[in-house]
């Protein structure tokens, strides 16, 4: 199962974009990368997930190169309310098509005025 | 729908003490798990089911847990015999598509062990 490295936290301002970099150097062929978003009590909710290349959606950006060994969430013009821990994953595929995500600690990102 | 539900949101009791928890998941959801979240760190996968079979079962998920999920509906966990390490955020959350890593989380259970 590979694992995943990310910052522990990150310090922002309210419209700057901000990257936030995964590791992942024993990801296997199959896997996807996950991103995740929690705010204080409550449920992760799924950000952006990516095989190759670059991933985009209403919210975020997923870079990854060429040897997938990494990724790099990006969250454009972020505002006070992006302040959560973000997760990278990277998933297992369970029996029947579900998948054992496994978090790590997260990175925490704090945005301020 | 209005998304995962989970009940009760906090539980109270006392070491020793046997314990439930329910979980809705999204109605057209074949696919649900059980996560526990512990202060500071990520959350931590239990059990998975496909409609009403439990298929996987983390090492974490000791005797005294044990998960159900009857007609392939709503799911319940139950921990006897509770102890203070139990103290945690349970999760539960649902998907859909196959091969798809976008999993809905509830709000969780706070259950705390006196």
């Amino acid at each position: 199962l590979a694992k995943t490295t990310q910052p522990i936290s990150m310090d922002s301002y309210e419209g700057q974009e901000v990257n936030i970099t995964c590791s992942h150097n024993n990801i296997a062929t199959n896997d996807y990368i996950t991103w995740y978003q929690q705010f204080p009590s409550q449920g992760p909710r799924f950000i952006i997930q990516g095989y190759k290349t670059k991933v985009t959606n209403e919210v975020a950006s997923l870079f990854i190169p060429a040897d997938r060994k990494s990724s790099t969430l990006s969250l454009p013009r972020v505002s006070l309310s992006d302040t959560a821990v973000y997760y990278c994953l990277v998933g297992l595929i369970l029996t029947g098509g579900g998948n054992k995500l496994t978090f790590g600690t997260g990175t925490q990102l704090k945005v301020e005025l | 729908d209005t998304g995962v539900s989970q009940d009760p949101r906090h539980k109270i009791t006392k070491r020793g003490q046997n314990v439930t928890f329910r979980c809705d998941p999204i109605s057209e959801h074949n696919r649900l798990y059980w996560y526990r979240q512990t202060l500071g760190q990520g959350p931590e996968f239990l059990t998975y089911f496909q409609n009403e079979a439990q298929l996987e079962k983390s090492r974490l998920l000791s005797d005294r847990f044990s998960a159900e999920r009857p007609k392939g509906s709503f799911s319940t966990l139950e921990i006897q015999r509770t102890e203070q390490g139990d103290s945690a955020m349970y999760l539960c959350a649902s998907s859909l598509e196959a091969g798809s890593y976008e999993q809905y989380f509830g709000p969780g259970t706070r259950l705390t062990v006196t």
